[in-house]
């Protein structure tokens, strides 16, 4: 049973198009993240999400948009897509443990996007 | 089936000692493999990197160990220093296909 389960796992789309990437995760963890895989296999943060607070990294464009329908899932929407674009984006969840720390990060398989 | 695995939840070691994090695989298909390094609020960043063609690669203080028979490798740092206390995650790659990450195992190096 897959913990944290994306969908789809290849997308290849063209320059314009919007498309969504889903996330679902079934560990009961309170939060949810956005991860982009750089050329150099850096992981950057875009987004982390649980039920209070949505934090954004300044530098992600706003044609990236996270929606939540539920604390299990945290979608990734892309509009008007670009060549730079392409890339691996993983989701991830996390729980957060007495005393404030953030561990038992899962991360999804992936999903590697190719922008034509 | 969880095809990576990192066995131990945490590892504390002294400042100036090696710290040996373990890492084992189920998937033979597997053929590069890498190792993350997360501090707290931050995402994680890449660290090092093997390939299966190899057993050994080196970076500075760095080391990382591949015994494919085992289905095991294992990072190496040495002398640890407290800057190095984070999670650390291995993951791994067969061609074409995605990646996949163990559940971490957090250092923490004493002073």
């Amino acid at each position: 049973d897959t913990a944290v389960s994306q969908t789809p796992k290849y997308l290849v789309t063209q320059m314009g198009n919007d498309k969504s990437i889903k996330c679902e995760q079934n560990l009961g963890h309170d939060t949810m993240y956005w991860y982009k895989q750089d050329s150099k296999k850096f992981l950057k943060i875009m987004f982390s999400y649980n039920n209070k607070e949505l934090i954004i990294n300044e530098t992600v464009p706003n044609r990236f948009s996270p929606k939540s329908p539920d604390k299990a899932h945290l979608n990734l929407h892309i509009n008007s897509l670009e060549l730079g674009d392409s890339a691996v984006y993983f989701c991830a969840s996390s729980q957060e443990f007495k005393g404030g720390e953030r561990d038992g990060y899962t991360f999804g398989s992936g999903t590697r996007l190719t922008v034509v | 089936d969880q095809q990576v695995k990192q066995n131990s939840p945490s590892l504390s070691v002294q400042e100036g000692r090696i710290s040996i994090l373990n890492c084992d695989y189920t998937n033979s298909m597997f053929d590069y493999f890498l190792w993350y390094k997360k501090y707290p609020a931050e995402g994680p960043t890449f660290l090092i990197s093997i390939s299966s063609i190899k057993d050994k690669n080196e970076d500075g203080r760095f080391t990382v160990f591949l015994n494919k028979s085992a289905k095991h490798l294992s990072l190496h740092i040495v002398p640890s220093q407290p800057g190095d206390s984070a999670v650390y995650f291995c993951a791994a790659i067969n061609y074409g296909q995605n990646f996949v990450f163990g559940p971490g195992t957090r250092l923490s190096v004493l002073p």
